[in-house]
């Protein structure tokens, strides 16, 4: 119960593209959902995060959609570029102590 | 302000030795989190200090496996007779304190432990 499903496992998308990755998970209590971006060889650093209360956020070209009764969020990354390249981690916390993260997405960006 | 600092960013230990990876947290955050990822895993919770206090450490494994967060320095993530199987990137994420609400969690870049 305390998993956080996410896919795909990788992506690739042309540069200029939508990127889609999505995660389901199951306890209820969860009562914040970020998602983190991981460049090889650095460590995690939020991206954008929302709480179950909103069913959308956007910033820039980042945009989570959060689907209460599904229990599903997702993210969307608008115009694609290389340097988007990288892998995303969504992740899940209940009362702002340790997050579970989902297993990540390997993205490339084509140019 | 410096980030979270982690050291050393590689450490390599024969079996049966010790590793002790280090983090030190960003000024004013008093809360600190490990967590280890394996290659082609997500990062896995193993525990979650305050300074002198172990909060939550549902994720360390029982055995090996110890943490702490001493009043001065860093925090320390000690393994013991380390195992092939301990391989992987141990990262440290630190916080301020709560006030009431999520704060965002500050990841460090890591420490990458190969077990030979």
């Amino acid at each position: 119960q305390q998993q956080v499903k996410q896919s795909p496992q990788s992506l690739i998308v042309q540069k200029g593209g939508i990127s889609i990755i999505n995660c389901a998970y199951e306890n209820t209590a969860f009562d914040y959902f970020p998602w983190y971006q991981q460049f090889p060889g650095k460590g995690p650093a939020l991206l954008i995060a929302i709480r179950p209360d909103v069913s959308e956020k956007k910033e820039g070209r980042f945009t989570i959609s959060f689907n209460k009764s599904a229990k599903q969020f997702s993210l969307h990354i608008m115009d694609s570029q290389p340097g988007d390249s990288a892998t995303y981690f969504c992740a899940a916390t209940r009362g702002f102590q340790k997050l579970v993260f989902g297993t990540g997405t390997r993205l490339l960006v084509s140019p | 302000n410096a980030g979270v600092m982690q050291n050393p960013r590689h450490l390599v230990r024969r079996r049966g030795q010790e590793a002790r990876l280090r983090c030190s947290p960003m000024k004013g955050h008093s809360h600190v989190y490990w967590y280890r990822q394996l290659p082609e895993e997500g990062l896995k919770f193993m525990v979650y200090l305050q300074k002198e206090n172990i909060i939550d450490e549902s994720g360390m494994p029982k055995e090996r496996f110890s943490a702490e967060f001493p009043k001065e320095g860093p925090s320390i993530l000690r393994i013991q007779q380390v195992v092939r199987g301990d391989s992987a990137a141990y990262f440290c994420a630190s916080s301020p304190p709560d006030r009431g609400r999520f704060t965002e969690a500050f990841f460090g870049q890591g420490t990458r432990l190969t077990v030979v």
